[in-house]
């Protein structure tokens, strides 16, 4: 059963660094998410991207975050300037249709801010 | 926009019993509501679903009730096993009806 996969599973940077977390949705998935776990708390949406824009975004996405499609199979999101508080799990997920179906998540980023 | 709320934050049952977790929600325009397990470490997985034209799903074991007028759903896990331990998280659709909403989560744990 195709997954989506994410990189790199655990990613330790300084303060102030930025940062790249890469994701591969599933290949016939249009619709690409971006969530955030802190740890023991609930999952958070952070952007929706489709057609290589950014369909919805919430409050946590602020100018410190962009997401890409470089290509025809990587989804990125980009920190600028981490902070301590960006510390969290990063889930990408993605669907095939563009509301109310399930949405497939990759195994997450652990983002560790130092 | 959307708030989801959910109970208990923790529930200890017995292996072979049933398990019961609420969730209520505040936007009306919410069509779909999803079930994701979370084991610990692992990503969020879809357990059940349901959707805004249907009262009550089951999947073997599992059953997930839906009050659209009372704008609350309930997930049913019934006989149920030591592997059920994990953390359940319910959500519900945005308002666009592109991401979803996430409750805060039942951490489950099945004794045996």
């Amino acid at each position: 059963e195709p997954e989506v996969t994410q990189t790199p599973s655990h990613q330790v940077t300084q303060m102030g660094q930025e940062v790249i977390l890469r994701c591969v949705p599933i290949s016939n998935h249009l619709y690409f998410y971006w969530y955030r776990q802190i740890l023991g708390q609930k999952v958070e949406f952070l952007v929706s991207f489709y057609n290589n824009e950014i369909s919805e975004k919430s409050e946590i996405f602020d100018d410190q975050f962009s997401v890409e499609r470089p290509d025809g199979s990587n989804f990125t999101l980009k920190i600028r300037s981490t902070k301590l508080e960006d510390s969290a799990m990063y889930f990408c997920a993605s669907t095939e249709y563009d509301r109310d179906y399930e949405q497939y998540f990759g195994p997450g980023t652990r983002l560790t801010v130092t | 926009g959307e708030n989801v709320e959910q109970h208990p934050s923790t529930l200890s049952v017995q292996e072979g019993d049933s398990a019961v977790i609420k969730c209520t929600y505040s936007d009306s325009a919410s069509n779909y509501f999803p079930w994701y397990k979370q084991e610990l470490g692992k990503r969020p997985q879809l357990i059940i679903d349901i959707r805004s034209n249907v009262g009550e799903k089951k999947d073997q074991r599992i059953a997930v009730t839906l009050n659209k007028t009372a704008k609350h759903f309930s997930l049913h896990i019934t006989e149920t096993q030591p592997e059920d331990s994990a953390v359940y998280f319910c959500a519900a659709t945005s308002p666009g009806g592109q991401n979803f909403v996430f409750g805060p989560g039942t951490r489950l744990s099945v004794l045996p």
